[in-house]
């Protein structure tokens, strides 16, 4: 089955400085992984997938991750963080069952910004 | 693009009372999502749809829970008798299923439910 574990519940970051997210997936083949970001009391929004054509994946925002099959993990990064990142941050991973895809959700990570 | 369209957006009822989510999928899309939040369980997979038919309703809590798909754009998840447990936020996502870009979910704002 495949799973993914995101390392960090809270991240605390100062505006402006980089921002690491760690993802770490298991899977019985090559995955296709993803980022979701959530600002408070607000849906889901996609901000990358990773689908093995590339794996250095750029998404929005200035948001990119990095598939490294070696270390199982996917983590997101940020050069500069903006006050307007701090939101929840969602390390996904797709599965294919009988009928269809389904994604399993990681636990999240909290992205706090600081002035 | 309209998204994905969910109502009511919030909801506050009594115990007991029947309770009914809407969702409008991303029009073309062929699959659909119903997930239930919550501060104690994350992000829960309810149940999915493609081209209208349940595929998996593995996580559907119990009994007093049901989902409908009686069209490509619409979907229904029905609540009777609610219980404050059953208090969470409610999401629905559709994705475009077997016909592209397959595992891809677009998210609605979420129904938020508060069972009095």
């Amino acid at each position: 089955a495949q799973s993914v574990t995101q390392l960090d519940s809270h991240v605390s970051v100062s505006e402006g400085t980089p921002v690491l997210l760690r993802c770490n997936y298991s899977s019985s083949y090559s995955p296709s992984l993803f980022w979701y970001v959530q600002h408070p009391n607000k849906g889901l929004q996609l901000l990358l997938k990773y689908t093995s054509a590339a794996t250095l994946v750029k998404g929005i925002n200035g948001f990119e991750a990095e598939f490294k099959k070696s270390e199982t993990s996917f983590h997101l990064t940020k050069p500069s963080a903006h006050m307007s990142d701090a939101a929840e941050y969602f390390c996904v991973v797709s599965s294919f069952t009988g009928g269809g895809n389904k994604l399993t959700f990681g636990t999240g990570t909290q992205l706090k910004v600081e002035l | 693009d309209a998204g994905v369209i969910q109502s009511p957006r919030h909801e506050v009822t009594e115990m007991g009372q029947e309770v009914t989510l809407r969702c409008k999928p991303i029009s073309g899309h062929n699959s659909l999502f119903w997930y239930r939040q919550t501060m104690m369980r994350g992000l829960e997979l309810l149940i999915y749809f493609n081209n209208n038919v349940p595929i998996d309703d593995s996580g559907m809590p119990e009994d007093r829970f049901s989902a409908k798909m009686p069209n490509a754009s619409f979907s229904t998840l029905k609540i009777q008798p609610s219980e404050p447990r059953d208090s969470a936020v409610y999401f629905c996502a559709s994705s475009l299923g077997l016909a592209g870009d397959f595992d891809t979910q677009y998210f609605g704002p979420g129904t938020r439910l508060t069972v009095l």
